[in-house]
């Protein structure tokens, strides 16, 4: 299965600015799934990446606030913009492959 | 739309002894099951899924999970628990999504081990 390399692995943000998350993929994907797990809770999925085109947001969720990039077949990033303390959260990156999904690490976001 | 219920948020199981994590799932079609484990500060690790055929499904770490279609059911079991498998555990749904597969998680299960 995929190898998936996610950065950073923390960070602490002041609110009203913006955090950028990248996950690199060690072959070439045609999805990239990004998440959010809120403190105690289970994971939701934010958004479907699919390269070339626009991201695809499930309910909830919109562009304005989690701008996503996909430029090639490996790389994917989520912006947290204008963030504030309910933005705090682990985010994850995904892909499918292998007859499942593999995911990256982890960003632990915290928001001040 | 799918959903996922682990009805169990924490659980206590002796170091030796056995364990079941309950999941019950909600979907229309046939579905795709997955377990996953997540250590403290760790990604997702997968431990099995289920797509079709044998309803018994082996996973690594000496995980099993079962497949019941009546009950709407695929709960995870190990014979003997280690200090090591304590972690959180979700269970997963995956449902096809104009030509691709989401997948929708339970709220989760967290495994504590006492020695």
């Amino acid at each position: 299965s995929a190898v998936i390399s996610q950065k950073p692995s923390r960070d602490i943000c002041q609110r009203g600015t913006s955090l950028t998350i990248q996950c690199q993929v060690d072959s070439q994907v045609t999805m990239m799934f990004w998440y959010r797990q809120q403190p105690g809770q289970s994971l939701t999925l934010i958004a479907t990446a699919n390269q070339g085109s626009e991201a695809t947001y499930e309910s909830g969720f919109v562009i304005d606030k989690f701008p996503i990039s996909r430029p090639n077949l490996t790389f994917s990033t989520l912006t947290v913009s204008n963030m504030s303390p309910e933005d705090s959260s682990i985010y994850l990156c995904s892909v499918a492959g292998g007859g499942g999904y593999t995911f990256g690490s982890g960003t632990r976001l915290t928001v001040v | 739309a799918q959903s996922v219920t682990q009805p169990d948020i924490h659980i206590t199981v002796s170091e030796g002894a056995s364990l079941e994590l309950r999941c019950n799932y909600s979907y229309g079609a046939t579905p795709y099951l997955f377990w996953y484990v997540q250590s403290p500060g760790q990604g997702l690790q997968l431990l099995l899924k289920y797509f079709s055929g044998d309803t018994l499904v082996q996973g690594i770490k000496g995980f099993e999970a079962e497949f019941k279609r009546s009950q709407s059911s695929f709960n995870l079991r190990k014979p003997s628990v280690h200090w090591s498998d304590a972690a959180e555990y979700f269970c997963a749904v995956g449902s096809m999504n104009s030509g691709y597969s989401t997948l929708t998680f339970g709220k989760g299960t967290m495994l504590l081990v006492s020695p």
